[in-house]
């Protein structure tokens, strides 16, 4: 796989502690919010996706919230573990109907043992 | 990772060549997608396809062309190479299912010189 030497911002966690990833979106248009993980030397991985018709939405071990108000999207990793040190991507989907998304620059989360 | 191989997976070439990039994927998937990823910028939307010979571009299409003679092949060509073209470029298919979870491929890495 390949990947590209990111300069992104970082975010340290102890192992075993929570994770909180943000992210800021722009259109107020935008129906569908995804969050993606890519590994080093890989294409991106769907984690977890959310409507704009929701606020939360849960899966395992993760979290995600959009607060439309803000404009604002988070993801929260519960228990991390060093597997999820990764860069995490959110994206949106500006245009209802024309599925072209949008990503956002990305967080680098690091796992510390 | 729905079946989608990149070739080539590394290629070096020079200012001004024409260069054209392959995404082939065995799922059937009716939309598919090219992005190039920078540092600093994350993934970057350069054109779609929503079926075959269906194409649009996306946000940083100029200097790129795409075509789609069959589902499960989506070419990306360069016309003239240049420096900033340098990248790493990934190809993405939707989940006809869901139309939310999309499914990348493992990355070329392009050096323009």
């Amino acid at each position: 796989g390949e990947s590209v030497g990111l300069h992104l911002p970082t975010l340290s966690v102890q192992e075993g502690d929570n994770s909180i990833i943000n992210c800021a979106y722009s259109n107020s248009a935008s129906d569908y919010f995804i969050w993606y993980k890519q590994e080093s030397g890989k294409g991106p991985q769907f984690i977890i996706d959310i409507r704009s018709n929701m606020d939360k939405r849960q899966g395992q071990r993760v979290t995600v919230l959009l607060n439309k108000t803000v404009k604002h999207l988070s993801l929260q990793i519960a228990a991390t573990q060093p597997g999820d040190s990764a860069v995490y991507f959110c994206a949106d989907n500006p245009s209802s109907g024309t599925y072209k998304y949008i990503f956002g620059t990305g967080t680098r989360l690091k796992v510390l043992a | 990772d729905a079946g989608i191989t990149q070739s080539p997976r590394h290629k070096v070439t020079e200012t001004g060549t024409p260069v054209t990039l392959r995404c082939h994927q065995t799922e059937n998937h009716r939309y598919m997608y090219w992005y190039r990823q920078d540092p600093g910028h994350g993934l970057r939307l350069i054109h779609y396809s929503y079926g075959v010979k269906d194409t649009d571009k996306g946000e940083v299409s100029d200097g790129y062309s795409v075509s789609r003679s069959k589902t499960e092949d989506f070419l990306l060509t360069l016309e003239s190479a240049t420096s900033s073209q340098t990248s790493v470029y990934f190809c993405a298919t939707l989940a006809d299912s869901t139309l939310n979870e999309q499914f990348f491929g493992p990355g070329t890495r392009l050096t323009v010189l």
